[in-house]
C-alpha cells in the first residue's frame, strides 16, 4: 500500500462547485503539504501544516482552504472552483526530526479538471 | 524573489552515456538542495540531498554537485539506461526554512537504446 494516498485520482467538475481533495499518510510524519503542478511551472506550494494545530499559507493559497483532521489526514478544498484551478494536485509529507533537510514524500496526485 | 531554472528542453541521450542536468538559482543562498525523479502519472520521488558545504554527493550511478559560487547544481546519471527516462526536478529549501521547498519546473530525460 502507498505511504501517501490521495483521493480521488481524477476529478472533472463544473465551475462554481465545491471540491475536496483528500490525503492520508501512514508514514507517521508531522508535516504535510499541498502543491499544484502546471506544465512549465513546476510544483507550487498551496498550504502546509507542521502539526494538527498548525496551518500555513503557501505561495498560492487564494481560492483554496485546508483542514488537518488528524496527524495522518490533510484535505484541500476549493470552495468555488474556477477553470484556472485545473491542474495536477499533490500531497506530500516530511519528517520533522531535522529541519531543513528532510526529503518530502509525495502521493501520486489528483488530476482535476474544471469545466 | 527566489528563482530556480532548469532546462525546459528535453535531454535526449544514448544508452550507456552520461546524462547531465543543470539547475541554476538566483536571489538566494540555500543551505540544502534536493533532486527528485517524476514519472508520468506519478508523484515526485526523492533521490539525493546535498548540503551547501558539500561539493559532491554520490549514490550508485547518480552524482550531484553543488557550486554555491556559480549558484548551480549539476545532476549526473552515469551509464544511463532507458529506465532512467523521466523528468528530474531540483528543489531548494526556501529561506523560510522548516523544509519548505521551492521546485524547478524539471527537465525531461529520454534515454534511447
Amino acid at each position: 500500500d502507498a505511504d501517501v494516498t490521495q483521493t480521488p485520482r481524477n476529478r472533472i467538475t463544473k465551475t462554481g462547485k465545491r471540491i475536496m481533495l483528500e490525503c492520508s499518510q501512514t508514514k507517521g510524519h508531522d508535516r504535510m503539504y499541498w502543491y499544484r503542478q502546471d506544465p512549465g511551472l513546476g510544483l507550487r506550494l498551496i498550504y502546509y501544516s507542521f502539526d494538527v494545530k498548525d496551518i500555513n499559507k503557501g505561495e498560492i493559497s487564494d481560492g483554496y482552504s485546508v483542514s488537518r483532521q488528524a496527524q495522518a489526514k490533510f484535505s484541500l478544498s476549493l470552495e468555488s472552483a474556477i477553470p484556472n484551478q485545473t491542474a495536477l494536485y499533490f500531497c506530500a509529507t516530511s519528517d520533522s526530526a531535522r529541519q531543513g533537510n528532510q526529503p518530502q514524500h509525495f502521493g501520486d496526485g489528483t488530476r482535476l479538471s474544471i469545466l | 524573489s527566489q528563482k530556480i531554472e532548469q532546462n525546459s528542453e528535453a535531454l535526449n541521450i544514448q544508452e550507456g552515456k552520461t546524462a547531465t542536468l543543470t539547475c541554476n538559482y538566483t536571489n538566494y543562498s540555500p543551505a540544502y538542495l534536493q533532486w527528485y525523479r517524476q514519472d508520468p502519472g506519478r508523484g515526485p520521488v526523492f533521490l539525493l540531498l546535498i548540503r551547501e558545504n558539500e561539493k559532491e554527493k554520490r549514490k550508485e550511478r547518480l552524482k550531484v554537485t553543488f557550486d554555491t559560487t556559480l549558484k548551480q547544481s549539476l545532476f549526473h546519471i552515469t551509464a544511463s539506461q532507458p529506465a532512467d527516462s523521466a523528468t528530474y526536478l531540483c528543489a531548494l529549501v526556501s529561506s523560510g526554512g522548516y523544509n519548505k521547498l521551492i521546485f524547478g519546473a524539471g527537465t525531461r530525460l529520454a534515454v534511447h537504446p
